[in-house]
């Protein structure tokens, strides 16, 4: 969806290596999503954010959503193979209807 | 197991042929979103139902219909296939008040239904 923007595409990083994804709209938004997805499979729900400020953490992956409520980024601590598939951001931009980003694909290198 | 069964995971059909898609919500959700998902495309929205009523559309196409039963699963039926109609297509749920999700669950998704039209 080209509301909300994603980057980068695609990431390769070392394992061990810190990373960050951004996801970005015009709008402000009501509620941020963040999910990642194994290829061809389901979405797993990461975390939501609703609050602007606000910064939640799971394990080594932490998303923040800035005071606009417009950016949001994701970063992954000491990246792990485990870590790799594709984040896609998804955001309440209407109230009920969840739209997403492109997603960004992460291959971790051992 | 997310809670969200979506039957089939794969189908093979021909172009002109109808499908029929079905998903089962996680418990004591009541609202059920459908999307698409292709390479070109990415993740689309397509339809959402909350308590068997339709709430929100997308970008669905006129050959493409969905409803919501009284015991709360969904089918999306696709009819007059064509080849472009082939892609990963997901359900989700969500529990809340009048379909908006609850913080601590956002949206739960099924593990998809691969559609290939040949």
């Amino acid at each position: 969806s080209q509301e909300l923007e994603q980057s980068p595409q695609s990431l390769i990083v070392q394992e061990g290596k810190n990373l960050t994804i951004n996801c970005t709209s015009s709008k402000t938004l009501y509620g941020l999503y963040w999910y990642k997805q194994k290829y061809g499979e389901g979405l797993i729900f990461l975390m939501m954010l609703q609050k602007g400020g606000e910064e939640k953490s799971h394990e080594k992956i932490t998303a923040k959503l800035d005071e606009k409520k417009q950016q949001s980024s994701l970063h992954i601590t000491a990246s792990q193979p485990s870590h790799a598939g594709i984040y896609l951001c998804g955001a309440d931009m209407y109230g009920n209807k969840l739209v997403f980003g492109a997603g960004t694909i992460l291959r971790v290198k051992s | 197991d997310s809670g969200v069964t979506q039957t089939p995971k794969h189908l093979i059909t021909a172009t002109g042929q109808r499908v029929t898609l079905r998903c089962s919500p996680r418990s004591g959700d009541l609202s059920v979103y459908w999307y698409q998902q292709s390479l070109d495309q990415g993740l689309q929205f397509l339809i959402q139902y909350y308590n068997g009523e339709e709430r929100a559309k997308g970008n669905i196409l006129e050959r493409f219909s969905a409803q919501q039963f009284p015991d709360l699963h969904s089918e999306l039926n696709l009819s007059s296939l064509e080849l472009g109609d082939s892609a990963l297509y997901f359900c989700a749920s969500s529990a809340g008040v009048q379909g908006f999700p609850l913080t601590n669950y956002g949206y739960t998704f099924g593990s998809g239904t691969r559609l290939t039209v040949v």
